[in-house]
């Protein structure tokens, strides 16, 4: 079946500007997360959904990133004012939840701030 | 909140060879223990995972192990051969939180 996607899979913004990044998980997953992953290291949890509720937020690094989930199916994560710090691959992951944990990554979006 | 360690970094071994990915963890409430593989330019890709209640589980030519006590995990990859070569990951809990990676490389 179909897997999770991303997109777009290339983003380049100039600094100060808006951009939003969409994720579409896996049918049925109700589980999502969005990493961050710098270049040679390991993706880090940003924030994570249970159906539409967001649970848990804590690894957004400013109130200049922002998660949403509206009908607990695709995903847009928005970055405000963005800044060069903030160009890295964003993961998507969903997982069937309930007793599973296991997460599939999409594709990813490269982000480049200039 | 968890940190995980991962060594080595970078390991090369030649075709046929087994290799061998360690990895800690602090949080001791963490109870699922993925092992991720991610080629360059693409996206991660679970290829084992262990829960705490588990002391060890193979795949083919895959393995892992898990240590509670010692918090403590490993991949064990055995006739290793090039296509093997890429980045591990191993992770920690429902957030997943990642170790650094190890790069491998199989030579032929």
């Amino acid at each position: 079946g179909a897997g999770v996607s991303q997109s777009p899979r290339y983003k380049v913004a100039k600094r100060g500007q808006d951009v939003a990044l969409r994720c579409d998980p896996i049918s049925g997953h109700v589980s999502l997360f969005w990493y961050q992953q710098a270049l040679g290291q390991g993706p880090e949890f940003l924030t994570y959904f249970q159906n539409e509720a967001q649970l848990d937020k804590s690894g957004l690094p400013s109130d200049r990133f922002f998660a949403e989930r509206p009908e607990g199916s695709v995903s847009t994560l928005k970055i405000q004012r963005t800044q060069q710090e903030d160009s890295a691959v964003y993961l998507c992951a969903s997982s069937p939840g309930a007793d599973s944990y296991e997460q599939y990554f999409g594709p990813g979006t490269r982000l480049t701030v200039t | 909140g968890e940190n995980v360690e991962q060594h080595p970094s970078t390991l090369s071994v030649q075709e046929g060879d087994s290799a061998v990915i360690k990895c800690t963890y602090s949080d001791s409430a963490s109870n699922y223990f993925p092992w991720y593989k991610q080629e360059l330019g693409k996206r991660p890709q679970l290829i084992i995972d262990i829960r705490s209640n588990v002391g060890e589980k193979k795949d083919q030519r895959i393995a892992v192990t898990l240590n509670k006590t010692a918090k403590h995990f490993s991949l064990h990859i055995t006739e290793t051969q090039p296509e093997d070569s890429a980045v591990y990951f191993c992770a920690a809990g429902g957030k997943l939180i990642f170790g650094q990676g190890t790069e491998l490389s199989v030579k032929p």
